[in-house]
């Protein structure tokens, strides 16, 4: 089976850069998505297709995925926006990453 | 505004069948999208669950397709999910999600989600 894997925490202090990563067999192959959640809240799309912003998310948040590595980076990091953060591709069927607790201190 | 809410029992007796059902409000259940179940034990990860696309094609996870199966209900525009023979594994907030394919949509990516519902299996 596929498997994605991603570091279980990232600390970054506010007004930094945050980078979080997600490691697959040939990831860079495939299209990476990045979802966040917050506490008690639904995931929400911060990214996808790589690189790709959908509406609404802010300009700090993107993404690029090469080789077996695609990463998500938050320039400027706020409180806002800690969280977890889920990585997902398609394998013949969808995988998601186990999730990064970005603490924010 | 696209919007997804699901429902079903919260409370599961062990060996009985879970059932929810997803209300879509905002599209169309034959629209260019996927519609998946995706779930979440308490303080774990996500899990994929399975799809079903307008056409009645399903993918589920090869962890759960035994007991797994979903359909469509286009009259009333909403999906549903059976689980059969739960265990208190089964235990987990239940999302239901839309994967976008449209050539102006998400490429794939989960655009959509449900509130989630809590589903505890116990007796």
């Amino acid at each position: 089976s596929y498997d994605l894997t991603q570091p279980p925490s990232v600390s970054v202090s506010p007004g930094q850069t945050a980078s979080i990563t997600c490691s697959g067999d040939k990831l860079g192959d495939k299209y990476a998505s990045w979802y966040q959640q917050k506490p008690g809240q639904s995931p929400v799309l911060v990214i996808y297709h790589d690189n790709k912003r959908p509406s609404g998310i802010p300009e700090r948040f993107s993404g690029s995925n090469s080789g077996s590595t695609a990463t998500l980076t938050i320039s400027g990091t706020q409180a806002i926006d800690e969280a977890d953060y889920y990585c997902q591709a398609w394998d013949t069927r969808v995988v998601f990453g186990g999730g990064t607790k970005l603490t924010v201190l | 505004q696209v919007q997804l809410q699901e429902s079903g029992p919260g409370l599961v007796k062990p060996s009985e069948t879970l059932s929810l059902t997803c209300a879509v409000s905002g599209d169309s259940i034959s629209s260019l999208k996927w519609w998946n179940w995706v779930r979440q034990p308490p303080g774990k990860g996500l899990e994929w669950i399975g799809e079903i696309y307008h056409d009645g094609t399903t993918n589920y996870n090869p962890s759960l397709r035994s007991r797994v199966t979903m359909s469509l209900d286009n009259s009333n525009n909403q999906f549903s999910l059976r689980l059969t023979s739960v265990t208190a594994t089964d235990t987990a907030v239940y999302y239901c999600a839309s994967r976008n394919i449209a050539p102006t949509g998400t490429g794939g990516a989960f655009d959509i989600w449900g509130h989630g519902t809590m589903v505890t299996v116990s007796s």
